[in-house]
């Protein structure tokens, strides 16, 4: 069946770090990937998404790119602030969606 | 306008009450949603709805019972609580069931059983 696996956390990184969460995934058919974020006491809101092959979804300074022939979305932004200190959710949308377990991302200054 | 809410925020109950949330979309969306996040943030789908007809439901006890009064409501009602039904409780919604809709979430329920 359709899955999503994405790199265990916790992370944490220094302000201006470079970021990448890996996130892969196994489908059967063509699936629309996505990236959530879930800020402390909040709940998830989409980041961003792609819904074909090489489409790159990006938003706030983050991005990923739908790669079919690694079956990868993995999740990267070239300078962290502490503001994006967050569960970062990546999902898959088949027959159902499918959500990864989450990495914890703490940026300190 | 908040796109999809529910109600009440914070549950903090005494095991063996009876409680509910209620979740209303103003999205126009077909298809409703409840979560269930533990405290490693783990992510469980345990119902869904689409036009008011239960289309998802996984293994949840039989204590777990939603209802769907209109394809914009989408409530949760827990019977004989127990201290490991304490959990966040996110209730969400999209356009239809089929591949590419986004998910919209609500805030969160948080339920505390003591």
């Amino acid at each position: 069946g359709d899955s999503v696996t994405q790199m265990e956390g916790p992370v944490t990184l220094s302000e201006e770090a470079f970021l990448t969460i890996n996130c892969t995934y196994t489908a059967t058919g063509y699936p629309s990937l996505f990236w959530y974020v879930q800020y402390p006491g909040e709940g998830l809101q989409l980041l961003l998404k792609a819904t074909k092959a090489d489409d790159k979804g990006s938003n706030k300074g983050f991005e990923a790119t739908y790669r079919k022939e690694t079956t990868s979305f993995h999740l990267e932004k070239g300078s962290v602030q502490v503001s994006d200190s967050a569960v970062y959710f990546c999902a898959l949308s088949g027959n159902q969606f499918y959500f990864g377990t989450g990495t914890s991302l703490t940026v300190i200054p | 306008d908040t796109a999809v809410s529910q109600t009440p925020k914070y549950l903090v109950t005494q095991m063996g009450n009876d409680k509910s949330i209620k979740c209303e979309q103003n999205l126009g969306h077909d298809t409703m949603y409840w979560y269930k996040q533990d405290s490693k943030k783990f992510l469980k789908i345990m119902f869904s709805y689409n036009n008011k007809e239960l289309i998802i439901n996984e293994t949840v006890p039989n204590r777990f019972s939603p209802k769907s009064p209109d394809k914009a409501h989408l409530n949760l009602h827990i019977n004989s609580l127990e201290l490991g039904d304490s959990a966040v409780y996110f209730c969400a919604s999209s356009l239809g069931r089929f591949s590419g809709n986004t998910i919209y979430f609500g805030e969160g329920s948080w339920l505390t059983v003591v």
